[in-house]
């Protein structure tokens, strides 16, 4: 069975400083790696993907994800916060090596607080 | 916009009843995906169907049930509504089967039952 974890329920940085959400992953065949943005009131946007290649992924709004394959995490990055990135935050896993359908799992949210 | 279009955008429904969530996914997207997002569960993945057949079954209670229908839209019947059923229906999209290259989500039905 795969699984993600987003060990953080919160996560406060202040303006400008650089944030990182944390995700770890688990599952038995390659992964495919996913982060998502909610914003209040509205459904998740997707920000960047890691299928295969270079672990440094970047993705829609300066945000950046490192792969790390030996700590099975993807965690998000962003160098200098902004209060407009206060939402939700999504990791998502699916096993990239699985025959036939395996849907994408969630993991439980993070929610991001930019203090101005 | 998504391009993922739900409705209604909020529901309020009595205990016991039974209501309909409408999909209609992105342009030249086949798979549906419906989910629900709770307080206290997180997003939940409930069904997928893929031009116009189920391709997975999620955490989907007995009383729900969904559609494709050959235009490709989808809906979400919930019946004999209890209070837990309150939350909110996201409707996702992909061009395949299996989403590889990430959903597109709507921005939901907000179900408020009283």
């Amino acid at each position: 069975a795969q699984s993600v974890a987003q060990p953080e329920d919160q996560v406060n940085v202040a303006e400008g400083n650089p944030l990182t959400v944390k995700c770890t992953y688990s599952v038995s065949g390659n992964p495919y790696l996913f982060w998502y943005v909610q914003y209040p009131n509205r459904g998740l946007q997707f920000l960047l993907k890691y299928i295969t290649g270079d672990n440094l992924v970047k993705g829609s709004y300066g945000f950046e994800a490192e792969f790390n394959k030996s700590q099975t995490s993807f965690h998000l990055k962003k160098p200098s916060a902004l209060v407009s990135d206060s939402a939700l935050y999504f990791c998502a896993v699916r096993d990239g090596d699985s025959g036939g359908y395996q849907k994408v799992t969630f993991g439980t949210g993070t929610k991001l607080q930019v203090i101005p | 916009d998504s391009g993922v279009t739900q409705t209604p955008k909020h529901l309020i429904t009595a205990t016991g009843q039974r209501v309909t969530l409408r999909c209609s996914p992105r342009s030249g997207d086949l798979s549906v995906y419906w989910y629900q997002q709770s307080l206290d569960q997180g997003l939940q993945f409930l069904i997928q169907y893929y031009n116009g057949e189920e391709r997975a079954k999620g955490n989907i209670l007995e009383r729900f049930s969904a559609q494709q229908f050959p235009d490709l839209h989808s809906e979400l019947n919930l019946s004999s509504l209890e209070l837990g059923d309150s939350a909110l229906y996201f409707c996702a999209s992909s061009v395949g089967t299996v989403g590889t290259y990430g959903y597109t989500f709507g921005s939901g039905t907000r179900l408020t039952v009283v």
